[in-house]
């Protein structure tokens, strides 16, 4: 599997409820992220957790970070129509002039 | 809030002909990146760029490719025999400091023809 991988490719749910989406990756990183791209747009920064941190909550958005895993998962609670976009996650492995690594994204979809 | 911005939304172009991509990072940025997304794939990285200089390319950035931050503001991409393969939307990208966000302009989407 590829670096940063996110599943489910797609996910469907009703206004209200919560959004789950997961990021395996593969090798050492100094930090993960979270982006949001609404459709032809460019991509919104929403979280970043550092190697060191195990869980990190911005707003309605939580994020884990399990490193012996290797995986994260980006968690919407209370969710809205206007959440509806695609979700990628990326790594950095390097400290300072970090290259991001983006995983092939969750079509997130909420259904009013 | 301070964006990135990037020149022109949209170019068409024909296969053979040389594009420049534009981009005007956040003025206190430091390092500079940019990276492509062909429909429906993933966001690929291509070059990174600090202190003036390429410090990271990909296979993706081959010699058609070049970029140079000119005048201190603007940070270009240029490519210079397009290809079909080319055509993707071409993101710029900014970093103020060292293991922090990435801010993202809203892209240019190159066509090729």
């Amino acid at each position: 599997s590829q670096q940063g991988e996110e599943d489910p490719q797609a996910l469907s749910i009703q206004e209200g409820e919560n959004a789950t989406m997961n990021c395996s990756y593969k090798t050492s990183i100094n930090n993960l992220q979270w982006y949001r791209q609404n459709s032809g747009r460019g991509l919104v920064h929403l979280i970043l957790i550092r190697s060191n941190e195990r869980e990190k909550h911005s707003g309605r958005l939580r994020v884990t970070l399990d490193t012996s895993k290797k995986s994260s998962s980006l968690l919407i609670t209370a969710s809205r129509a206007a959440d509806t976009a695609s979700y990628f996650c990326a790594t950095a492995f390097n400290f300072g002039n970090e290259k991001l690594t983006f995983g092939t994204g969750t079509r997130l979809t909420i259904i009013p | 809030e301070p964006e990135v911005t990037q020149t022109p939304s949209h170019q068409v172009t024909q296969m053979g002909q040389e594009v420049i991509l534009r981009c005007v990072p956040i003025s206190n940025h430091l390092y500079f990146y940019w990276y492509r997304q062909i429909l429906g794939q993933k966001v690929e990285f291509l070059v990174s760029f600090y202190n003036n200089e390429i410090s990271e390319k990909s296979e993706i950035f081959d010699d058609q490719f070049s970029v140079e931050r000119p005048d201190g503001s603007n940070f270009t991409l240029k490519i210079r025999s397009t290809k079909l393969e080319d055509s993707a939307m071409y993101f710029c990208a900014g970093q103020g400091r060292a293991n922090s966000p990435l801010h993202f302009g809203n892209g240019t989407r190159l066509t090729v023809t």
